[in-house]
């Protein structure tokens, strides 16, 4: 069965604090992606990545960073952690093909007081 | 201008009916469409894919494609209470490696026995 795992369900941190998001998939993708979504807003995107050390900013790139140094995995890193940044993290990916369905992840709810 | 726009709803429609969900995309490179499926506290499910103007069917479900207009719906015949969810709407850029997929902010569907 295909699987995309984040590393926690639920993490409370301090304004302040480097949040690291750690996300793994295990049906060699290529594409990866990070979404956070608020009620009313919909899933936003912050970045993606199509290859092993490429990155793109999305939509909301603002107070994030990423990496990507295997192909399996993909890091959203909080630089400093700010109370907006409260919300719920989608990982997700997707092969390289035309019609090819993002598999998400269970995502993380992360609080920041 | 929002790349992906939705109808927020609620859309409130009787077991039974046809229950009809549109989409606007403002990015003409835009090259494949998506609806997804989520239920409250659940990750995004895929329900239909499209590529190609006109119609696509698959069960209950019917995307529908109008390329010119920048238009996609999914209508959903035989609506179901368990139908009620929300429904977002996705479209991918795709370009050599680079894969982006915007989300709209999701149409809440209520189906009322």
């Amino acid at each position: 069965d295909v699987k995309v795992t984040q590393s926690s369900r639920y993490l409370v941190k301090r304004t302040g604090e480097k949040v690291f998001l750690e996300c793994v998939q295990d049906m060699d993708h290529e594409n990866m992606f990070w979404y956070r979504q608020d009620p009313g807003l919909g899933l936003r995107l912050i970045y993606f990545s199509y290859d092993v050390k490429m990155k793109e900013k999305g939509d909301i790139p603002e107070g994030y960073s990423v990496s990507r140094e295997k192909k399996e995995r993909f890091s959203l890193i909080l630089e400093s952690a700010s109370t907006n940044q409260t919300s719920m993290y989608l990982c997700a990916s997707s092969g390289t093909g035309v019609n090819e369905k993002l598999f998400f992840g269970s995502g993380t709810q992360l609080s920041v007081l | 201008q929002k790349e992906v726009e939705q109808n927020s709803g609620p859309l409130s429609v009787p077991e039974g009916a046809i229950a009809s969900l549109n989409c606007t995309y403002s990015d003409r490179v835009s090259q494949s469409f998506f609806w997804y499926r989520q239920y409250s506290g659940k990750s995004p499910e895929l329900i239909m894919s499209i590529y190609s103007n006109g119609d696509k069917e698959d069960g209950r479900f019917t995307a529908q494609l109008n390329k010119a207009s920048q238009y996609v719906s999914l209508l959903i015949r035989d609506s179901q209470p368990s139908d009620s969810a929300t429904y977002l709407c996705a479209v991918m850029i795709k370009s050599g490696g680079y894969q982006k997929v915007t989300f709209g902010t999701g149409t809440k569907l209520q189906v009322i026995p």
